[in-house]
């Protein structure tokens, strides 16, 4: 069973759409970052949050730390088709002890 | 700079066969870790170790073995490969504490064991 749940799986959109991906624990995390990953390659991280209810933006990227620390969002303005790729979150501290725990990610497609 | 160096990037085993997956990095990171990434699963951690002499189990540890004898290295062994092995395996490392600074990703070795 794993502590992270992202959610949706897979999304498709147009450019210019906006959307929102989700990240749900029943777990408290001392920090949870967010990843993005383009085929053949790592992961690359984008941003961690560490204050409940933290926001922190990344140019069209804002990134959501929940009260709790059980929960982030990820919201992309205006996407474009570099925004594609698989999403990950990550949740480390805490419930994870010194484990960094990932989601199973959330592959986004946006077409031109 | 190199960062994370994973080796071979792509292998074919035969069930029962061992091998070990090389991961080196050239940062000085206290944190090395092993995950396999299998489609919808995200990645999952196999081991885990926060300086040399020192290693503990991840989520799915059977099937593998891990030593960190330098700071640099920390090879994943496989004993006796398995067609459920058969995944993306990703080396990371960082320095401590995890939550406090950026994890860096080798590129992937890709195992299919028939």
């Amino acid at each position: 069973t794993q502590l992270l749940e992202q959610s949706p799986q897979f999304l498709s959109i147009q450019e210019g759409e906006n959307l929102t991906v989700y990240c749900n624990s029943s777990s408290v995390f001392s920090s949870l970052q967010w990843y993005r990953q383009e085929p053949g390659e790592g992961p690359v991280l984008l941003v961690t949050v560490v204050t409940g209810g933290e926001v922190k933006k990344l140019k069209r990227l804002t990134f959501q730390f929940g009260d709790a620390r059980k929960d982030s969002s990820l919201h992309i303005t205006a996407a474009q088709p570099g925004d594609t790729g698989l999403y990950l979150c990550a949740g480390e501290g805490g419930d994870a002890g010194n484990m960094l725990t990932f989601g199973g990610g959330t592959r986004l497609m946006v077409k031109p | 700079n190199a960062g994370v160096t994973q080796t071979p990037k792509f292998q074919v085993l035969k069930t029962g066969q061992s091998m070990t997956l090389q991961c080196a990095q050239d940062m000085n990171h206290e944190y090395m870790s092993w995950y396999r990434q299998d489609p919808g699963m995200g990645l999952r951690l196999i081991h885990y170790s926060v300086g040399a002499g020192i290693t503990d189990q991840g989520e799915v540890p059977n099937g593998y073995n891990v030593s960190r004898s330098t700071t640099e290295d920390f090879p994943l062994r496989l004993l006796s490969a398995a067609p459920s092995q058969t995944s993306v395996y990703f080396c990371a490392s960082s320095y401590l504490p995890v939550s406090g600074n950026t994890i860096y990703f080798g590129e992937g070795s890709w195992l299919t064991v028939v």
